[in-house]
């Protein structure tokens, strides 16, 4: 049973930035059929996707978002991070890792976190 | 950017048939995918690949994807399946979903 942890600090300063670590169990990160993921959840709204990593380290993001985010992958830990700068109170959520199975156009997440508050304070 | 859009409540009487719609330009043309989250938890893929079930996830979830809306339907709804549901597709690189629908069972 694939099982994915998030961790990282539940608050963040205005300005500063956000990190979080999503740990995998279960299943090989290290695998080419899937891509490893963030997604994020706004109190009371909708899914909004962060961006998402590859074993190798190619890596897709979303566009609103690219020019302050990084995602990484750490094979040897079977853990892929985020950081997310200069955060603002629009980016208080919660924070889900998930993995994403992805080919030819067909890109779903099958497994989630149990996701993560991330609150920014000002 | 590539928009999906959802109605955002849907309401049906237990036992009859639930359908929310997700439009996008060409939807038809990609595939599509439908997430279940009830309050408090993770979201969970009830349908993939357009029409395709995960194991575990009940019979009465069906999807269907062509022109510019894919479906997701439940038959004979439960109270159970109160929920929000996500649709979601992959557009250039990149993950797309619709801003969710709110499934009340009256």
């Amino acid at each position: 049973q694939v099982q994915l942890q998030e961790s990282g600090p539940g608050l963040v300063k205005a300005s500063e930035t956000l990190s979080l670590t999503c740990t995998v169990s279960g299943d090989s990160i290290v695998n080419n059929n899937y891509y490893w993921g963030w997604i994020c959840q706004p109190p009371g709204k909708g899914l909004e996707w962060i961006g998402s990593i590859y074993y190798n380290e190619v890596t897709h993001y979303n566009p609103s978002l690219k020019s302050r985010l990084t995602i990484s992958v750490d094979t040897s830990k079977s853990q892929f991070s985020l950081k997310l700068s200069s955060v603002t109170a629009a980016d208080t959520a919660v924070y889900y890792c998930v993995r994403h199975y992805c080919n030819g156009g067909n890109c779903y997440a099958d497994y989630w976190g149990q996701g993560t508050l991330v609150t920014v304070s000002s | 950017s590539y928009e999906l859009t959802q109605p955002p409540s849907v309401s049906v009487s237990p036992g009859q048939t639930a359908t929310i719609t997700c439009s996008g330009d060409k939807l038809g043309d990609k595939y599509a995918c439908w997430y279940q989250q009830k309050p408090g938890q993770s979201p969970v893929l009830v349908i993939y690949q357009d029409n395709k079930r995960p194991s575990g996830i009940p019979e009465r979830f069906s999807g269907s994807n062509s022109g510019n809306t894919a479906t997701l339907t439940i038959s004979g709804t439960q109270a159970v399946d109160e929920a929000d549901y996500y649709c979601q597709t992959w557009d250039s690189r990149t993950v797309v979903f619709g801003g969710g629908t709110k499934l009340t069972v009256l």
